[in-house]
């Protein structure tokens, strides 16, 4: 297994600013992914980051709006850009780990825009 | 794209008892069919996960069972105890170039009554 830390846990931001959050693995990893968990709602993908090459987006998630970064094989961020009451989530990482690439949670960071 | 199912989306049992939960998906490529289990607050933890080579798995009080033929998966938890209540959501995978993206399915909240 791996230890997966994310900062900030929380954070309360106003709207139209942007806040970026930052995972980190203790263990090298091809693949990262961030997804994004409502309120009393199921998990979805919004990007999945490989080191050294653009994130891959899902339908309904843009670059400009969740740019991510992947400068190595241990860490990524996602930001939230222009914020609005709307992106009030849990944005979680995870990442491939283990002989069969199970994915594995990082604790999540809980965002309230206001 | 994949579209995962899962029934029902609350389920009460009483300690001791057995409870059962119910997935099924639509794409035949699917391969990997993990179960995760979200307690309040928490990250999701991965609990079990079966292949499409295997049609039954158990690790203690847990079982998965896959029905590749139907595209359903159960979970199966025996003896249940308080500290089995928690939101668990299964997942399949979609298969991609270099890595599975995973797609969750809407969760089911189990409570085990003392």
């Amino acid at each position: 297994s791996a230890v997966i830390s994310q900062k900030p846990s929380r954070d309360i931001c106003q709207r139209g600013t942007s806040l970026t959050i930052q995972c980190q693995v203790d263990s090298q990893v091809t693949m990262m992914f961030w997804y994004r968990q409502q309120p009393g709602q199921s998990l979805t993908l919004i990007a999945t980051a490989n080191q050294g090459s653009e994130a891959t987006y899902e339908s309904g998630f843009v670059i400009d709006k969740f740019p991510i970064s992947r400068p190595n094989l241990t860490f990524s961020t996602l930001t939230v850009s222009n914020m609005s009451p709307e992106d009030s989530s849990i944005y979680l990482c995870s990442v491939e780990l283990g002989r069969d690439y199970e994915q594995y949670f990082g604790p999540g960071t809980r965002l309230t825009v206001t | 794209g994949e579209n995962v199912e899962q029934h029902p989306s609350t389920l009460s049992v009483q300690e001791g008892d057995s409870a059962v939960i119910k997935c099924t998906y639509s794409d035949s490529a699917s391969n990997y069919f993990p179960w995760y289990k979200q307690e309040l607050g928490k990250r999701p933890q991965l609990i079990i996960d079966i292949r499409s080579n295997v049609g039954e798995k158990k690790d203690q009080r847990i079982a998965v069972t896959l029905n590749k033929t139907a595209k359903h998966f159960s979970l199966h938890i025996t003896e249940t105890q308080p500290e089995d209540s928690a939101v668990y959501f299964c997942a399949t995978s979609e298969p991609k170039t270099s890595y599975d993206k995973v797609i969750f399915g809407p969760g089911t909240s189990l409570s085990v009554i003392p």
